[in-house]
């Protein structure tokens, strides 16, 4: 069964610019979750979508956003860039049985650094 | 969420075995215990998890005592490709379904 792919794998902005960040989930799994990566911070939250449908969100502003597609495939994206917005992106899946834990899987990640 | 304590480096020869503990103290009865290791530049990469006792995969090994309130990472026979960074969660956090990271043990294999 294939991963969890994400595309661009490596992204150059500037800073004001936009950008979108797409995530194919493990095939049958319905939850994504994106999480972004810093030196400085660790790994942090961003949102997790089920069925097209955000649950939940993280402490960021609202120039990320993201959404999910009826094929469970996910985009992100961030508007009016900051040099600060720097980071590896990371979208995670799982299938969200509802029973114990739900194992995320994550995939390469999006390393987006902004000039 | 309960939060984890683990150490921040640790350093291995090749072929030894690895022990990594994590502490979770406030660890709730339906919490599992997770561990992911995670090369420079590569998403976090999902090794094991258990909820009490003893755990055994391919890849290693996970110890968790009666009270849960520790759990032990074991990578047997480690090698310089073993070099990353290993996260302890404990979880989930059903209500945001979301993973919180702490700061990871880095492991240093040397040849």
């Amino acid at each position: 069964k294939a991963g969890v792919t994400q595309t661009p794998r490596y992204l150059i902005k500037t800073r004001g610019q936009q950008v979108t960040l797409s995530c194919s989930p493990i095939s049958g799994h319905r939850s994504v979750s994106w999480y972004q990566q810093t030196p400085g911070q660790g790994l942090q939250f961003l949102f997790e979508y089920f069925s097209e449908t955000q649950r939940n969100k993280g402490n960021f502003p609202g120039r990320f956003s993201g959404r999910q597609f009826s094929n469970s495939r996910s985009e992100m994206n961030v508007s009016t860039l900051e040099l600060g917005d720097s980071a590896l992106y990371l979208c995670a899946s799982s299938q969200n049985r509802g029973i114990g834990t739900d194992t995320q899987y994550f995939g390469p990640g999006t390393r987006l650094t902004v000039l | 969420l309960a939060k984890t304590t683990q150490p921040i480096s640790m350093d291995s020869y090749e072929g030894q075995e690895v022990n990594i503990t994590c502490s979770h103290n406030n660890i709730a009865t339906n919490d599992y215990i997770t561990w992911y290791q995670q090369f420079p530049s590569q998403g976090p990469r999902f090794i094991i998890q258990g909820y009490k006792t003893k755990v055994t995969n391919e890849v290693a090994s996970l110890f968790i005592p009666a009270d849960r309130k520790s759990s032990t990472l074991s990578l047997p026979r480690v090698s310089l490709s073993d070099t990353a960074v290993y996260y302890c969660l404990v979880g989930p956090d059903t209500g945001r379904r979301a993973l919180t990271f702490g700061s990871g043990t880095r492991l240093q294999v040397q040849p």
